[in-house]
């Protein structure tokens, strides 16, 4: 068990709705980051929080945003959901800012599926 | 742009043979590399990392990966593979002028038979 938690661990909505993903870092981590895995793409980096504030950004639609709250717990909003946006979807968080020799640890995802 | 490849979407090995797992990278500046390992239905679990220092590396559950800077390499490496180390493995470079983005490889399926 990595520390990290996510809900919910299954997600079956249709297009064009609106979805919540929950993380809870591990104690005493500061940073969350949230990655997208889908058979075609890959896992991809979606976005990084670092003690409340977005310390880096990547390959993040318009249509999805992020937030990490005092608590240090993060949600991850995605809406006007198309098909291609079924995928796997991971938390991970370290202790830092995301430092060169810092390890990631991830929950066990949140599977996505837009019917 | 930092990049990551994996050439091999699966490798097969009995159990008792050695194994390796190919990854090649590229970044601007001096590569940071990470192992991480994904078993069924659960997140990615790291294995090892390479940051500076000696070219072999040594990591959990008996893995090494060996650094090798004129091929721009990282392969995974297991002396004597396992049954239960089947799983999909995914190499991972962090570029040291974006500290905080690690960017992965497609992964590579292993799948080790008896």
């Amino acid at each position: 068990d990595s520390g990290v938690t996510q809900t919910p661990k299954h997600l079956i909505t249709a297009t064009g709705q609106r979805v919540t993903l929950r993380c809870s870092p591990r104690s005493g981590d500061l940073s969350v980051y949230w990655y997208q895995q889908s058979l075609d793409q890959g896992l991809q980096f979606l976005i990084q929080y670092y003690n409340g504030e977005e310390r880096a950004k990547g390959n993040i639609l318009e249509r999805f945003s992020a937030q990490q709250f005092p608590d240090l717990h993060s949600e991850l909003n995605l809406s006007s959901l198309e098909l291609g946006d079924s995928a796997l979807y991971f938390c991970a968080s370290s202790v830092g800012g995301g430092g060169t020799n810092e390890k990631l640890f991830f929950g066990s995802g949140t599977q996505l599926s837009v019917l | 742009a930092q990049s990551v490849a994996q050439p091999e979407d699966q490798v097969n090995v009995a159990e008792g043979n050695p194994l390796t797992v190919k990854c090649t990278y590229s970044v601007s500046g001096n590569p940071y590399l990470f192992w991480y390992v994904q078993y069924p239905n659960r997140g990615l679990q790291f294995l090892l990392k390479y940051i500076t220092g000696d070219n072999l590396v040594k990591g959990s559950y008996g893995f090494e990966a060996e650094f090798n800077k004129s091929q721009t390499s990282f392969h995974l490496k297991k002396p004597s593979a396992l049954v239960s180390d089947s799983a999909l493995y995914f190499c991972a470079v962090r570029d040291t002028g974006t500290a905080s983005k690690l960017t992965f490889g497609t992964g590579t399926r292993l799948q080790v038979t008896l």
